[in-house]
């Protein structure tokens, strides 16, 4: 069964402060790995899209990277405005397309 | 362009009373997708049509029906709604079923009394 679990749960920074959350997956075969943001009472915004190992995606102050085993999104010098709850979702090769979403982490930067 | 459009933004229901919840996209998307998210859960997908025509079963189906109504539009009935159904609704589309990014509406956020 596919899962995906994303580390830590909640994470408080300083502006500035750079730090990086986790998504470690295991699915069957990957077809892709989506990173979205979802602020309070709003729905997911879209992020990045990854394929395979080794591949990197950058926007503004968010660097995702993708392994084997998870992918990891870096956050550079956050901005307040940057607080959010990133979500991660895996898409396994094989399926029809189902995405399977990990919990979330919640950021909060403080200025 | 609006992207993906959800009605109601609130609704309160009592134990047993149906309702329906709208989506529609102006992206001319195929596949469009209806969730719950629930605190802790993450989200968990209720059903889905990958194109005009076509709907199928996702993780939670029980107690909901779906209505592909045309290609840019995908409803959500609830026929007797439960608290258990108490969540905020999200409806995503996307190009095609599989390899392409979903995108969110702005959600519904629903309480069962």
């Amino acid at each position: 069964e596919d899962q995906v679990t994303q580390s830590p749960e909640a994470l408080r920074l300083q502006e500035g402060e750079s730090s990086s959350l986790n998504c470690s997956y295991t699915v069957s075969g990957l077809r892709g790995l989506f990173w979205y943001r979802q602020d309070p009472g709003k729905g997911p915004e879209f992020l990045f899209t990854l394929y395979s190992a080794g591949e990197e995606k950058e926007k503004e102050r968010l660097k995702a990277t993708l392994t084997k085993k998870e992918s990891f999104l870096h956050i550079t010098a956050p901005k307040p405005e940057d607080s959010a709850t990133y979500l991660c979702a895996v898409q396994a090769s094989g399926s029809w397309g189902k995405l399977q979403f990990g919990a979330g982490t919640q950021v909060v930067v403080t200025p | 362009n609006a992207g993906v459009t959800q009605t109601p933004k609130f609704q309160v229901l009592k134990t047993g009373q149906s309702m329906t919840l709208q989506c529609a996209q102006d992206m001319n998307h195929n596949s469009m997708y209806w969730y719950r998210q629930d605190p802790g859960m993450g989200l968990r997908l209720i059903y889905y049509s990958a194109s005009e025509g076509t709907t199928d079963k996702g993780e939670v189906p029980n107690g909901y029906n779906v209505s592909r109504l045309n290609k840019r539009e995908f409803s959500l009935r609830l026929e007797s709604a439960a608290p258990s159904q108490t969540s905020v609704y999200f409806c995503a589309s996307s190009e095609k079923l599989a390899g392409s990014e979903q995108f969110f509406g702005p959600g519904t956020r629903l309480t069962v009394l």
